[in-house]
């Protein structure tokens, strides 16, 4: 079965990079044709998406968030990637990737990431 | 896109049967069968429950049924079991090629 882990800093300070990675285990990320899609949930707060690129590198983002923010591929890593720019508090969220087709089947376990100086 | 709208809270007996709505419009709930039902426990991340509306991954309870009419959608769960205490989200495929979640739901076993 495939799974999912989400890496990268847990602290950003504002106005920089935001940046994770998450790992692919147990089936290619190139096989089969799949949507593999980020999401952020602030505490005590619902779920957002943020996005997703397909298996052919075709990109998705949310209208809210496509301004500052770029999702990518490294299939000789098995990886796939967020970058969010020009971070502020309300960034400030536990980050899960997860990939399905016409739904988010399997999600990785979550990594906070906290925007503070 | 504007979130799907659900209600914040539900509550029913172990053993009841309890729904949960989730509106949104014909840009995503009523032009798609692709609603999705996500189960998520505190501190956990989100299991997938019901998919195309009405489909089941394997290994989730029977007791779990999901449905459409319109630009609502509604996740069942009967047989209520303490277990099932959770929070619940829908999401739905859109006409801008993009997911949108609803705003969950809190359920209480009483």
């Amino acid at each position: 079965q495939v799974q999912l882990q989400e890496s990268g800093p847990g602290l950003v300070k504002p106005s920089q990079t935001l940046s994770l990675t998450c790992t692919v285990s147990g089936g290619s990320i190139s096989s089969g044709s799949y949507y593999w899609s980020w999401i952020r949930q602030p505490a005590g707060k619902g779920l957002e998406w943020i996005g997703r690129i397909y298996t052919s590198g075709t990109t998705n983002y949310s209208p809210s968030l496509k301004s500052r923010v770029t999702i990518s591929v490294d299939t000789s890593k098995n990886q796939f990637s967020l970058k969010l720019n020009s971070v502020t508090a309300a960034d400030t969220a536990v980050y899960y990737c997860a990939f399905g087709l016409t739904t988010l089947h399997y999600w990785g376990q979550g990594t906070l990431v906290t925007v503070s100086s | 896109q504007s979130a799907l709208t659900q209600p914040a809270s539900v509550s029913g007996s172990a053993g009841q049967s309890i729904t949960i709505s989730c509106t949104g419009t014909s840009s995503d709930v009523g032009g798609f069968n692709y609603v999705s039902w996500y189960q998520q426990h505190p501190g956990k991340a989100p299991k997938l429950m019901i998919y195309d509306v009405s489909k089941r991954p394997s290994g989730v309870s029977n007791r779990f049924s999901g449905s459409k009419s319109g630009n609502t959608a509604s996740l069942t769960i009967s047989g209520l079991q303490a277990e099932d205490e959770a929070d619940y989200y829908c999401s739905s495929y859109t006409s801008s090629s993009t997911w949108v979640f609803g705003g969950g739901t809190k359920l209480t076993v009483l």
